[in-house]
């Protein structure tokens, strides 16, 4: 059975404090891994998607990258309105479905 | 305009109650997807639509229903509402594609 696993299930930083958030999954024939970032009381937000091992993707001071095995989303110099739940998703190859790991809670503090 | 919308954003309704949430997009999407949301369990799979005609059950469809009126309306009935189906729920649409999923903002149902 697909399984997302994401680390740690919460994080505290301090503002510019760089860090790293992982999301390791299996799936056979990966067809996609997608980050969203949640605020409360609001639905996933689309980041990214990664669809290949050594694939990187930049959005301001967030990075996500790719391996066979896992996914990391780092985040650079963070600013108080980067805290947020951010959700990472995987995709199997002849599935519809999107399989969701818990989330991970990041708080900065200013 | 917000292009996925869902209503109501707050429902507090009784067990045994019947209740529809619906879900419009302007995104112009084929695709159309119902999540429940439960605090340390994630996003978990409802139903999902690919176009009118087609319909398919997700990992929790049992105490559900759904219906897609037209390409941009798709609803989720609770036939006869229980508490452990408190929960936020999502709307979200993807294109033919089907990858990138847009989530609409959400409908908190409290069964009381």
């Amino acid at each position: 059975e697909d399984q997302v696993t994401q680390s740690p299930e919460a994080l505290r930083l301090q503002e510019g404090e760089s860090s790293s958030l992982n999301c390791s999954y299996t799936v056979s024939g990966l067809r996609g891994l997608f980050w969203y970032r949640q605020d409360p009381g609001k639905g996933p937000e689309f980041l990214f998607t990664l669809y290949s091992a050594g694939e990187e993707k930049e959005k301001e001071r967030l990075k996500a990258t790719l391996t066979k095995k896992e996914s990391f989303l780092h985040i650079t110099a963070p600013k108080p309105e980067d805290s947020a739940t951010y959700l990472c998703a995987v995709r199997q190859g002849g599935s519809e479905k999107l399989v969701f790991g818990k989330g991970m809670k990041l708080t900065v503090n200013p | 305009d917000a292009d996925v919308t869902q209503t109501p954003r707050n429902r507090i309704t009784k067990t045994g109650k019947r209740i529809m949430l619906e879900c419009s997009q302007t995104k112009g999407h084929d695709r159309m997807y119902w999540y429940r949301q439960d605090p340390g369990l994630g996003l978990r799979l409802i139903y999902y639509s690919f176009d009118v005609k087609d319909i398919n059950k997700g990992e929790i469809s049992d105490g559900y229903s759904v219906s897609r009126q037209a390409q941009a309306k798709f609803s989720l009935s609770l036939e006869s509402a229980i508490p452990n189906q408190t929960a936020l729920y999502f709307c979200a649409t993807s294109d033919f594609a089907g990858y990138e999923q847009y989530f609409g903002p959400g409908t908190r149902l409290t069964v009381t």
